[in-house]
């Protein structure tokens, strides 16, 4: 069974660009889950949907970032524009409902000079 | 706030030694605790522990969970140079349905 799949695997940009990260959850899971890691620090959640909905958002940034799940399946996360602290690991996950192991993929290191 | 939090933050040992990291929480509402092992990017499951399940053991590896305590701990014996990873514990937590990290702690296996 194939794992959780991210792209790119690293990305570098300058501040004030846009940068967009893309997700495939594992088959016939229904949740998705992005987070955020610091440098020696643990994964912040972003965003949760459940299907195509999203469920708890309170801790996006909403003034710069944005999230999609169109359809249910794939998603995407935006930051534009991306700012000096915006480096990190942004990383996806998946579960097959809200109270199940979540599974992760590799995730996106972003750099932004 | 929700919280959890590991120790120790950095541990460096010899192959073959047995080591035990800790991670103790505090929370609103728990529901399960998980460890994951963290090489290069991904975190990789290893265990789940809930009140019906309080101790699980994979291999070298096992844990238990604590919920007196609000602790839990993770073994690894006869530790090798690929258990080199930093080590997550995160706590569920019931009816916000998300994880809540510690910060980790980073093993170094030596040969």
């Amino acid at each position: 069974e194939a794992g959780v799949v991210q792209s790119p695997r690293y990305k570098i940009i300058e501040k004030k660009q846009p940068v967009a990260f893309w997700c495939n959850p594992i088959s016939g899971h229904n949740t998705l889950y992005w987070y955020l890691q610091n440098l020696g620090q643990g994964p912040e959640l972003l965003i949760r949907y459940e299907n195509e909905e999203a469920v708890d958002d309170s801790q996006l940034p909403k003034d710069r970032f944005s999230a999609e799940r169109l359809k249910g399946v794939d998603s995407t996360l935006k930051i534009q524009p991306a700012e000096l602290g915006d480096s990190a690991v942004y990383l996806c996950a998946s579960s097959f409902s809200d109270q199940e192991t979540q599974y992760f993929g590799p995730g996106t290191r972003l750099l932004v000079l | 706030e929700d919280k959890v939090v590991q120790s120790p933050l950095s541990l460096v040992v010899h192959e073959g030694d047995t080591v035990t990291l800790n991670c103790s929480y505090e929370v609103t509402n728990f529901r399960s605790l998980l460890w994951y092992k963290q090489e290069k990017k991904a975190p990789t499951f290893l265990f789940m522990l809930t009140s019906s399940g309080i101790e699980k053991k994979s291999g070298r590896l096992s844990s238990i969970l604590d919920k007196k305590e609000l602790s839990s701990i993770l073994n690894i014996t006869a530790t090798q140079t690929g258990d080199s990873a930093i080590y997550l514990c995160a706590v569920l937590i019931q009816g916000a349905q998300k994880l809540v990290f510690g910060q980790g702690t980073r093993l170094t296996i030596n040969p």
